[in-house]
């Protein structure tokens, strides 16, 4: 079974920052099979990118998808009061699997 | 618009049943893989089951296969997850989410529904 481990658990940083988030794979994930997600309180995931790279359907380009492998990088260019969510890497393949989560929170 | 609402989430004993429903509005229903996904208040998201088209290939996640069944109804546009045995640590909210693309097994989940609460208590 692959392991997603998200890093850092809880970033902290101020709107109009660049934020990076990490996931590792225990394993290699297969033809970039990774995507991620936002989660704000009281609410449902939403869909940011797919195949490591691509934005879904009306995510705004500040945000970013890169990576190949083991590791993979969701970065958010300059960050908008509405950024700050919990967000969560997926694996998709026979068995889906998820990181256990970063916290983005206001410094 | 694409949605999916979930409902039949509620309180139930150890031991005990309960079967979720999902229906799906504003998408040809029957050309994707559904699957359901659920997560402790507060804690992560964890993959439950899936279904393919037809409903003729189902996934369970180690923790619930043998005591969980996922079906659908296309005529209904409606996904099902049958719930037995049900214990304490079942406790969370359940999602629904549709299938990233038509007729893909690329499992990426867009969207989900808002979710129905499921509380496993005596």
């Amino acid at each position: 079974e692959i392991v997603l481990t998200q890093s850092p658990g809880t970033l902290s940083l101020s709107p109009g920052e660049r934020a990076t988030l990490s996931c590792r794979a225990s394993q290699s994930v297969s033809s970039s099979y990774l995507a991620w997600y936002q989660q704000k309180p009281g609410q449902a995931p939403r869909l940011l990118i797919f195949g490591a790279s691509s934005r879904a359907t009306g995510i705004p380009d500040r945000f970013s998808g890169s990576g190949s492998g083991t590791d993979f990088t969701l970065t958010i260019s300059r960050l908008e009061p509405e950024d700050f969510a919990v967000y969560y890497c997926q694996r998709y393949g026979s068995s889906p699997s998820f990181g256990q989560g970063t916290k983005l929170q206001i410094k | 618009e694409v949605q999916l609402v979930e409902s039949g989430g509620g309180l139930v004993q150890p031991g005990g049943s309960l079967r979720l429903s999902c229906a799906a509005s504003g998408f040809t229903f029957s050309s994707y893989w559904m699957h359901w996904i659920r997560q402790v208040p507060g804690k992560g998201l964890v993959w439950v089951s899936r279904l393919n088209m037809d409903g003729s290939i189902t996934t369970y996640a180690d923790s619930v296969k043998g005591r969980f069944t996922i079906s659908r109804d296309n005529a209904k546009n409606t996904l099902y997850l049958q719930m037995n045995s049900l214990r304490v640590e079942d406790t969370a909210v359940y999602y629904c989410a549709r299938a990233g693309l038509p007729y893909s097994t690329s499992h990426w989940f867009d969207p989900w529904g808002q979710g129905t609460l499921v509380t496993v208590s005596s």
